[in-house]
């Protein structure tokens, strides 16, 4: 079984400071990590995404994550925030063998500025 | 490309109404549709599993005589929502998933369902 767990439920910043958005998942099989944002009443969009290869991911808007195998980690940065960047951010698996995602409970991601 | 679209994007029902939430892949055809509903402040929660041509599959505790899941053609699958009641009200998203490019799901907009 697999299971994500966002450790932030809230995270303020002020404006262009850097921000590190922590996710841990456990899971039995090799799985696939993502990172999505979704604005006030609308869907899911893909930040980034590891599959394979290189450890760290480069996204969309700035943002990056890495992929820590022994930790069983995949933390979102970035290292400048906008007011635009506020949203809510959700870290999602996948096992490599199958369809299904699972996703953490999401980091609400308020830009001061 | 690889966009999903839902309609409505919002719908208000009274209770014990049925209704119908569309989910469509537009430039891409989807083997697999998911559904998932979302509470206010909460995550995902995967509903079930749509394959085109077949019976979905439903997550633990989620009523599949409630929720009838169809996915007719490989870029339509449609959620409703029987009998519906204030407790069903709540916010729908589909995604799709592309066989031909990998493993990531497109996910549609959503659907904001209020049932009075």
């Amino acid at each position: 079984a697999q299971s994500v767990t966002q450790l932030d439920s809230q995270v303020p910043v002020f404006e262009e400071a850097p921000v590190e958005l922590r996710c841990n998942y456990s899971s039995s099989v090799s799985v696939y990590l993502f990172w999505y944002v979704q604005y006030p009443n609308q869907g899911l969009q893909l930040l980034l995404k590891y599959l394979s290869g290189s450890t760290l991911v480069k996204g969309i808007n700035g943002f990056e994550a890495e992929f820590n195998k022994s930790q069983t980690s995949f933390h979102l940065r970035k290292p400048s925030v906008h007011i635009s960047d506020t949203a809510e951010y959700f870290c999602a698996v996948s096992p490599n063998t199958g369809n299904q995602f699972y996703f953490g409970t999401g980091t609400s991601l308020t830009v001061i500025p | 490309g690889a966009v999903v679209s839902q309609h409505p994007s919002w719908v208000i029902c009274k209770s014990g109404t049925s209704v119908k939430i569309e989910c469509r892949s537009l430039d891409f055809q989807a083997t697999t549709m998911f559904w998932y509903r979302q509470f206010p402040k909460q995550s995902l929660m995967l509903m079930a599993t749509s394959n085109e041509g077949s019976k979905a599959t439903y997550e633990q505790g989620v009523e599949k005589d409630k929720f009838l899941i169809n996915h007719a053609s490989l870029t339509l699958s449609t959620l409703t929502v029987t009998s519906a009641h204030p407790e069903d009200s709540s916010f729908y998203i589909c995604s799709a998933r592309d066989g031909g490019r990998g493993y990531e799901q497109y996910f549609g907009p959503g659907t904001r369902l209020t049932v009075t």
